[in-house]
This record gives structure tokens, C-alpha cells and sequence, in this order.
């Protein structure tokens, strides 16, 4: 089993809302990364937990709030976004040491008005 | 430069051609390869994965990557309209959590 879940699958927020995107596996992987994705342009990496630690962070705004209580699951929160925000967040997930393949969830397709 | 180049497309072949797609990189350290299929407002989902130079085959794909010459490659034969989707190569440096450098895409379709 190489899947990876997400929810919600759709999510529209104001401005000042704060909501967060869950992601969930069980393929005992201990890499978990959150990727945005715009239209017609590949995922861009936002953050990588690795073992539960966040490992890579790659200058990601604030407002955008990683979180992983446990090896299985990954949030993203999120907080006074921008209408330039919107987009498909992406979760994915690896082994975490050899041979390290990511397997991406559906994402979730984020609006911000 | 990009790291890693792809051409966007789109590629347009009728059913039943053989469709090549490749990606060119400049980063001497990758040695791990992949090739992702992205059907529209879906997650990518891991079509082929290399190490190394080498050929893959896996049913109608094989994966081909050139290390010499920083080139990698996706051959798909026979190829079906649900085939047409966007088709993203991407590498890593090592191993364990890393980051992905993926190419643009390459929107394919494929013409009953």
C-alpha cells in the first residue's frame, strides 16, 4: 500500500480564518514533506520532517505552521494567508533512509479570498 | 540555468506511438532519478524510479538515465489516451529525507 491521504480535498478561507490541512500514512515511512504546487508549475518543497524533526525549512512564510505529532500524521497550519496562496498543497512521504522515493497524497486545493 | 530543464510541451502523438520524454540536468551530484505522472488537479503519482545510470523497464515505460552526459529519459510505447497527463521528472542527491528538484513537465496527449 503506497498511500498517502489528505484532507480536506477543497478548502476556502478568508484572509483572517485559520484552518490546517491534515496528512496521514501508514507505510511506516519517517519523511514527511509538504510541497505547493501552482498551476502548470511542478511542486515546489516547502518543509521535511524527518523522524518527527523538521529538517528542512525552505523559508516558507510564517503564516504557514508545520506541525508532525507522530510518524504516521503531518498538518499544515495556516493563518492570515494571502490570495496568492492559493493553491494544491501537496503531502508526500519516504522511507527516510535508503532509497528514498516519494509517494505524493491527492493534495488539497487551497483558496484564499 | 534551471538545475534541472524539461521541455513544457505540449506534446501532442497520436494512439499507439512511441513518446519519448527527457530531462537534462547540470547537477553532477544527483544520482537518484524519477519520473512522475500528474493527471489534472491530482496528486503526482511515482512512475519509474532509477539509481545511477542505467535502463528500467516496467511494462510500456522504460526509464533510461545517462549519467555522462546528464540526461535522463521516459519512453512510453503503445501509448493510450489515459496516458495523457503531465509527466514530471525529478532527482536527488542522496539518500534519506531530500529534497526533490523536479523539471517544469511536460504536458502530454495522447489522440484516440
Amino acid at each position: 500500500d503506497t498511500e498517502v491521504t489528505q484532507t480536506p480535498k477543497h478548502l476556502v478561507m478568508g484572509m483572517t480564518n485559520k484552518k490546517s490541512l491534515k496528512c496521514e500514512q501508514h507505510m511506516g515511512h519517517r519523511a514527511m514533506y509538504w510541497y505547493k504546487q501552482k498551476a502548470k508549475k511542478p511542486p515546489e518543497l516547502m518543509f521535511v520532517y524527518s523522524y518527527e524533526k523538521l529538517s528542512i525549512n525552505e523559508s516558507v512564510p510564517s503564516r504557514f505552521s508545520p506541525e508532525c505529532p507522530n510518524s504516521s500524521l503531518l498538518n499544515l497550519h495556516l493563518h492570515a494567508l494571502q490570495p496568492e496562496d492559493s493553491a494544491l498543497y501537496l503531502c508526500a512521504s519516504s522511507h527516510g533512509r535508503v532509497a528514498d522515493t516519494q509517494y505524493f497524497g491527492p493534495g488539497t486545493r487551497l483558496t484564499v479570498l | 540555468q534551471k538545475e534541472v530543464e524539461q521541455d513544457p510541451g505540449p506534446l501532442s502523438v497520436p494512439e499507439g506511438a512511441i513518446v519519448s520524454l527527457n530531462c537534462t540536468y547540470s547537477n553532477s551530484a544527483f544520482q537518484y532519478f524519477m519520473w512522475y505522472r500528474q493527471y489534472s488537479r491530482k496528486g503526482p503519482e511515482l512512475l519509474m524510479y532509477t539509481y545511477s545510470s542505467g535502463n528500467k523497464e516496467d511494462g510500456r515505460f522504460t526509464a533510461q538515465v545517462d549519467k555522462s552526459s546528464k540526461y535522463i529519459s521516459l519512453f512510453i510505447r503503445d501509448s493510450q489516451p489515459s496516458d495523457s497527463a503531465t509527466y514530471l521528472c525529478a532527482m536527488s542527491a542522496g539518500q534519506g529525507a531530500q529534497k526533490l528538484v523536479f523539471g517544469q513537465g511536460t504536458r502530454l496527449t495522447i489522440n484516440p
